[in-house]
């Protein structure tokens, strides 16, 4: 079962434009986890957020935390056609990850 | 390091063959997990270990699949006998306690 539920399932964003995806999840965490996967490849981490911070930053990347509503949110700013794959969160309670269904993005250059 | 290496990368097979899916985890790291990517069921978790034990088998969908953990550096994943609806993307990945994963570049399966 998926413990991270990804909105929206897609978005088609022009290049320069933000892209914001979000997550919501089902029980406690330890932490949430957010990864990239471009077509036919594996999924690549991209950043990590323990359960007792609240916002994170790297590079172009901004994620928020909110475990009293249990959902997170990836910012990508400056988007560029690169940035073009899917996106998951995926929660670890205790180690075992699990992901969410993932968001797609475009980038239209 | 070269990273998570899982072999074959592709693997076409008939229904009712035994097939077995090979992963070479990251020096140093405890975890090891078998996940299943679909379409319609997005990325699931199959089975994990820590430190070649394993912990959580529950997301092994039937007795046809099994996972074995020898040595800290290797895993297989057995499924026999096959069906066409076991055709998917089966990733590998391991990590420390920390919880990043790092993921190998998967065996896309299909079974006909």
């Amino acid at each position: 079962s998926q413990q991270g539920e990804e909105d929206p399932q897609a978005l088609s964003i022009q290049e320069g434009e933000n892209a914001t995806m979000n997550c919501s999840y089902k029980t406690s965490i330890n932490n949430l986890q957010w990864y990239r996967q471009n077509s036919g490849r594996g999924l690549v981490h991209l950043i990590l957020i323990r359960s007792n911070e609240r916002e994170k930053h790297s590079g172009r990347l901004r994620v928020t935390l909110d475990t009293s509503k249990k959902s997170s949110s990836l910012l990508i700013t400056a988007s560029r056609a690169a940035d073009t794959a899917s996106y998951f969160c995926a929660t670890d309670a205790g180690n075992k990850l699990t992901f969410g269904g993932g968001t797609r993005v475009l980038v239209k250059p | 390091d070269a990273g998570v290496i899982q072999s074959p990368r592709h693997e076409v097979t008939e229904m009712g063959q035994e097939v077995t899916l090979r992963c070479k985890p990251i020096s140093g790291h405890d975890y090891l997990f078998w996940y299943r990517q679909t379409m319609m069921r997005g990325l699931e978790l199959l089975i994990y270990f820590n430190n070649n034990v394993p912990i959580d088998d529950s997301g092994m969908p039937e007795d046809r699949f099994s996972a074995k953990m020898p040595n800290a550096s290797f895993s297989t994943l057995k499924i026999q006998p096959s069906e066409p609806r076991d055709s998917a993307v089966y990733f590998c990945a391991s990590s420390f306690a920390t919880g990043v994963a790092f993921f190998g570049q998967g065996t896309r399966l299909t079974v006909v």
